[in-house]
């Protein structure tokens, strides 16, 4: 089945600095999402991509769609501690099921 | 984006016991997605659920383990069946909605432990 490779799996940063996680995979996709799994909750979609080469933002938070559409990346700004949690990348397959990257687990220290 | 509410939120079961988990959603969507979160690990898709139709399972998951009922377009659930400790994870229930079909928005999840 389908495989994302995403990294970092987990990264520690001092408030303030900038973070950027990324995704690839070995197939095309037509959509690259981009989630935030807080503890007890489930993920919220951050940012949703659809054409390749496409950068999106979020307040501090920047997407793109890779060029080859086999990957994308995940820039956050100026990081602050509500930003720790789990981010996923995922993309969505012909039935719209959803596929998960293994996530990056994201400590900010004060 | 649509609200989803799960129950229970969380539950502590015993071996062999079965657990159904209810999805509600505020609005009519056409599918719903059953995921699961093993501990410390992504989420990985169990069925895909349509209302007045059978669900649909992935590789690995199979309908006598994982009852999946949808009997009205804001309502569905999963029963784990016959459960074992390698069950004890948190299961998601999700709709598809937003700017296109292929967003997906999560409830708040099910943590089970079972003993």
């Amino acid at each position: 089945g389908q495989q994302l490779n995403q990294s970092p799996q987990s990264m520690f940063i001092q408030e303030g600095e900038d973070v950027s996680m990324n995704c690839t995979s070995s197939s095309i996709f037509n959509t690259w999402l981009w989630y935030k799994q807080d503890p007890g909750e489930g993920p919220v979609l951050l940012i949703a991509l659809y054409k390749a080469g496409e950068l999106t933002s979020n307040g501090r938070l920047t997407a793109q769609f890779g060029i080859t559409r086999k990957d994308s990346f995940l820039n956050i700004s100026a990081s602050i501690p509500s930003d720790v949690g789990i981010y996923f990348c995922a993309t969505s397959g012909s039935a719209r099921q959803l596929t998960f990257g293994s996530g990056t687990q994201l400590t900010v220290l004060p | 984006s649509a609200v989803i509410s799960q129950k229970p939120s969380r539950d502590i079961c015993q071996r062999g016991t079965s657990l159904t988990i209810q999805c509600q959603v505020d609005s009519q969507v056409t599918m719903m997605f059953w995921y699961r979160q093993q501990p410390g690990q992504s989420l990985t898709l169990i069925a895909t659920a349509n209302q007045g139709s059978e669900a649909t399972y992935e590789s690995g998951f199979v309908i006598d383990k994982f009852p999946i009922s949808r009997p009205n377009l804001t309502f569905s659930t999963l029963t784990v069946s016959n459960m074992s400790p390698e069950d004890s994870s948190i299961y998601l229930c999700s709709v598809e909605g937003g700017r296109a079909v292929d967003e997906q928005f999560f409830g708040p999840g099910t943590r089970l432990t079972v003993l």
